[in-house]
């Protein structure tokens, strides 16, 4: 079993709908969890941190953590072409251990 | 402006060759990481170290060896015993006293020829 898995791209959507992305993780330890945007060729830059259970709104991304379930996902509302990039989970049990990334989920958005 | 940077951008190697590259930060991070990443795949963990002096191997740390002499600086070198090292890699780092996310510099893209 991965440590982070993320539903297998690529993920299609029309402009102007909801985007949803999924990450499940083994660790029941982990305690931080990121999303990060890339665009092909470049580094990963930060969208989304959440760090206890619920949502967390910023814009128009909304993150969603569930621990019991070992469950977070990333909701894009209102999706644009300039959101077509791939999408990476990232967990980390403790601050500066061993910090995992998925596979990643491609995401286009059709104009 | 506080930041981590990687050099080169581009690298190329022959095979049978050690090659290094170089990561340095200025965020004053306790913790630094290596990433590789092939094409369509997401970050894979090569080596990571909390602290000075001290790193842990990843999940494909064979072929790959770093140091950690000093807090800012965390050098990769990708050794002849890398059996496919063309891929793009990253270096990251973050606090270890408090909750916060990774900072990535720019990547190296290494080439074997």
């Amino acid at each position: 079993q991965k440590e982070v898995e993320q539903n297998s791209g690529p993920l299609s959507v029309p402009e102007g709908a909801i985007a949803s992305l999924n990450c499940t993780y083994s660790d029941r330890g982990s305690q931080s969890f990121f999303w990060y945007r890339q665009y092909s060729g470049k580094s990963p830059e930060l969208i989304m941190s959440i760090y206890s259970n619920g949502d967390k709104e910023d814009g128009r991304f909304t993150a969603q953590l569930n621990k019991a379930s070992q469950y977070v996902s990333l909701l894009i509302r209102d999706s644009q072409p300039s959101d077509s990039a791939t999408y990476l989970c990232a967990v980390i049990r403790n601050q500066g251990g061993k910090l995992i990334f998925g596979q990643g989920t491609e995401l286009s958005v059709k104009p | 402006d506080g930041g981590i940077t990687q050099s080169p951008k581009y690298l190329f190697r022959k095979e049978g060759q050690n090659v290094t590259l170089s990561c340095e930060q200025n965020l004053n991070h306790d913790a630094m990481y290596w990433y590789r990443q092939d094409p369509g795949q997401g970050l894979r963990l090569i080596y990571y170290s909390q602290i000075v002096n001290d790193f842990q191997k990843g999940d494909i740390a064979e072929g790959y060896s770093v140091s950690r002499e000093k807090k800012e600086s965390f050098p990769l070198t990708v050794t002849s015993a890398q059996k496919n090292p063309t891929a793009f890699y990253l270096c990251a780092s973050t606090h270890t006293d408090r909750v916060t996310e990774a900072f990535f510099g720019q990547g190296t893209r290494l080439t074997v020829v």
